[in-house]
């Protein structure tokens, strides 16, 4: 069963443009963390937030977590081209941090 | 370092065949894991590892067997292939303790078709 699902499901905006994604998971978690994923390759890590923290930032990325509805959001700021991914948030729960439950991701187009 | 790496990059079987996916890592991670991958899915953890000679199922574990006889290998083995099991399979590997970062690297995935 998927823990996490990411809404949208697809995203299309314009370069320079923010794109906002939510995560939405069902239990108790250690962490939560995103990844990006381009077409055709490997899942590359992107942040991880931890259960007691409520925000995070690095770089252009921006995520918080609220753990009492159990919802996520990955902010991009400034988008480029180069963003075009798709995005998965994953979620390690309590006791099996690394144990990784993937939502289905959010497709994100940006258009130059 | 090459980072996690995964051998073959395309597979096709025919159904009731056997094969081995290999993964590998240089970076001295304890834990190793394998994903797979089906379209609309995102991923779905098949077994993981926490160190050489310890394994464990994950959530689909079913048709796989896995063993972990040192650090840097974790080869993944369908007994006995399936349509069902064309899918992309991805290795992935990170640091164990509570002093690291729970990040995984992932490797650049095993595309497999069953026929």
């Amino acid at each position: 069963s998927q823990q996490g699902e990411e809404d949208p499901q697809a995203l299309s905006i314009q370069e320079g443009e923010n794109a906002t994604m939510n995560c939405s998971y069902k239990t108790s978690i250690n962490n939560l963390q995103w990844y990006r994923q381009n077409s055709g390759r490997g899942l590359v890590h992107l942040i991880l937030i931890r259960s007691n923290e409520r925000e995070k930032h690095s770089g252009r990325l921006r995520v918080t977590l609220d753990t009492s509805k159990k919802s996520s959001s990955l902010l991009i700021t400034a988008s480029r081209a180069a963003d075009t991914a798709s995005y998965f948030c994953a979620t390690g729960p309590r006791g099996s941090a690394r144990q990784l439950t993937f939502g289905s991701g959010t497709q994100l187009t940006v258009l130059p | 370092n090459a980072g996690v790496t995964q051998t073959p990059k395309f597979q096709v079987l025919k159904t009731g065949q056997s094969m081995t996916l290999q993964c590998a890592q240089d970076m001295n991670h304890e834990y190793m894991s394998w994903y797979r991958q089906d379209p609309g899915m995102g991923l779905r953890l098949i077994h993981y590892s926490v160190g050489a000679g310890i394994t464990d199922q994950g959530e689909v574990p079913n048709g796989y067997n896995v063993s972990r006889s040192t650090t840097e290998d974790f080869p993944l083995r369908l007994l006995s292939a399936a349509p069902s099991q064309t899918s992309v399979y991805f290795c992935a590997s990170s640091y164990t303790g509570t002093q690291r970062n729970n990040e995984q690297f992932f490797g650049p995935g095993t595309r497999l078709t069953v026929l």
